[in-house]
């Protein structure tokens, strides 16, 4: 079942420009992931943020998560045409009590292009 | 360098056949996944795997067979296809189960079932 979901859909903007995606979820977390996706390729990690935290950094990648509105957002500052991918929430609510699929849940993506 | 590769990348099969997509990965993690991505739904767990001989279900386990006898492939199997399992194939290990440590990603399978 989906947990995370990603807004918007899809996003074009133009190279240099910052780039904005939100993350909804439903149910309490753990930790959130934010994966990036080149077409053809396999997901690739950029950022986890764990339930207490509310700010991230990496390199040109800011993450936020507020756990009372249940949301986080990835912002890109400063895109280049490299970063044209689809971005990928991955939320953690698992129990891991036993007998269940935990572990972590995607959402459907954001579709990013930069435009030159 | 360490990494997940899955083979083969384009795997075309009919209905009805029996399929398996090999998952190999060096980095020496206890867990691996199989997850299969479509458009409209994301990425949805198939099984997962904690150690060698132990497996468990995912979200969408049905017409879907894995074994671990060791650490570093996690085959998954059709047994008999259908064109409803038409999809991309993503394979991927991590330190954990738990979404305290990143997942690792193969660069997946495109299966098309005719």
């Amino acid at each position: 079942s989906q947990q995370g979901e990603e807004d918007p859909q899809a996003l074009s903007i133009q190279e240099g420009e910052n780039a904005t995606m939100n993350c909804s979820y439903k149910t309490s977390i753990n930790n959130l992931q934010w994966y990036r996706q080149n077409s053809g390729r396999g997901l690739v990690h950029l950022i986890l943020i764990r339930s207490n935290e509310r700010e991230k950094h990496s390199g040109r990648l800011r993450v936020t998560l507020d756990t009372s509105k249940k949301s986080s957002s990835l912002l890109i500052t400063a895109s280049r045409a490299a970063d044209t991918a689809s971005y990928f929430c991955a939320t953690d609510s698992g129990t891991y009590s036993g007998g269940g699929a935990d572990g972590l849940t995607f959402g459907k993506g954001t579709h990013l292009i930069i435009q030159p | 360098d360490a990494g997940i590769t899955q083979s083969p990348r384009y795997k075309i099969t009919e209905t009805g056949r029996q399929v398996t997509l090999m998952c190999h990965q060096t980095w020496s993690h206890s867990y691996m996944f199989w997850y299969r991505q479509d458009l409209g739904h994301g990425l949805r767990l198939i099984y997962y795997s904690a150690a060698a001989d132990i497996t468990d279900k995912g979200e969408v386990p049905d017409g879907y067979v894995v074994s671990r006898s060791k650490t570093e492939n996690f085959p998954l199997t059709l047994e008999s296809a259908t064109r409803s399992q038409t999809s991309v194939y993503f394979c991927a290990s991590s330190v954990t189960q738990r979404g305290e440590a990143p997942l690792h990603f193969g660069n997946g399978t495109r299966l098309t079932v005719t």
